[in-house]
């Protein structure tokens, strides 16, 4: 499978606890996204990175999260002391930026459940 | 602000023709997109329209008026695998980075 994968697909965690979040970008693309997305909600933006540079952030993440993307390959999202407003899916895409520029190309997602 | 407006519910019957629109507010505006999501699946995305005019891809149309700062997507002949979720995204800046996404419409087709 060559698409976008997202590592774990579930994940309950305690209110407090720290949890991070892998996705795999589809291998050629350089510019990877985070979104959020909670139900009945379309995805919500929450950084972006070209290679291994975090180029924007949404104002929507918080002190308590940070995206890292070391070798410009797979990234990682991570949620310090989670809350229950934390709870949601969490979307990654990826994209060229050869093909159509309103073309990204989306994982499977990691639904959050904070209790 | 940034706003995209879309009704949140359609329903139509197999074979029938559905236009979901959407209008949109947003600070920068260099193109609109069109996503679907089935329940518990991923956005796939469906068309991309940068310029005024109609874009076709086999059943799926979509339509941009810059000007009135609206859009369509059009699906013909449907099918009841076309019930799921449609998402307008605004792309709002021209390096391409995020994508401003509506609310969605649930589009729910009966035989």
């Amino acid at each position: 499978d060559t698409g976008v994968s997202q590592d774990p697909r579930h994940k309950i965690t305690k209110r407090g606890q720290n949890v991070t979040f892998r996705c795999d970008p589809i291998s050629e693309h350089n510019r990877l996204y985070w979104y959020r997305q909670t139900l009945g909600q379309g995805p919500e933006f929450l950084t972006y990175f070209q290679n291994e540079a975090q180029l924007e952030k949404s104002r929507l993440l918080s002190d308590r999260f940070s995206a890292e993307r070391p070798k410009g390959s797979f990234s990682t999202l991570e949620i310090q002391r989670t809350e229950q407003g934390d709870s949601a899916m969490y979307l990654c895409a990826s994209s060229s930026g050869t093909e159509g520029m309103g073309e990204q190309f989306f994982g499977p997602g990691t639904r959050l459940t904070v209790l | 602000g940034q706003s995209l407006e879309q009704p949140s519910e359609v329903t139509a019957v197999e074979g029938a023709i559905v236009q979901i629109n959407c209008t949109y507010q947003t600070s920068g505006f260099y193109g609109l997109s069109w996503y679907q999501q089935h329940d518990g699946g991923a956005p796939t995305f469906l068309s991309y329209n940068a310029l005024d005019g109609l874009e076709e891809t086999g059943r799926f149309s979509s339509f941009l008026s810059r000007s009135d700062s609206y859009g369509y997507l059009l699906l013909q002949e449907l099918q009841m695998k076309d019930s799921a979720s449609y998402f307008c995204a605004v792309r709002n800046d021209q390096a391409g980075t995020a994508l401003i996404f509506g609310k969605g419409t649930t589009l729910s087709v009966s035989s």
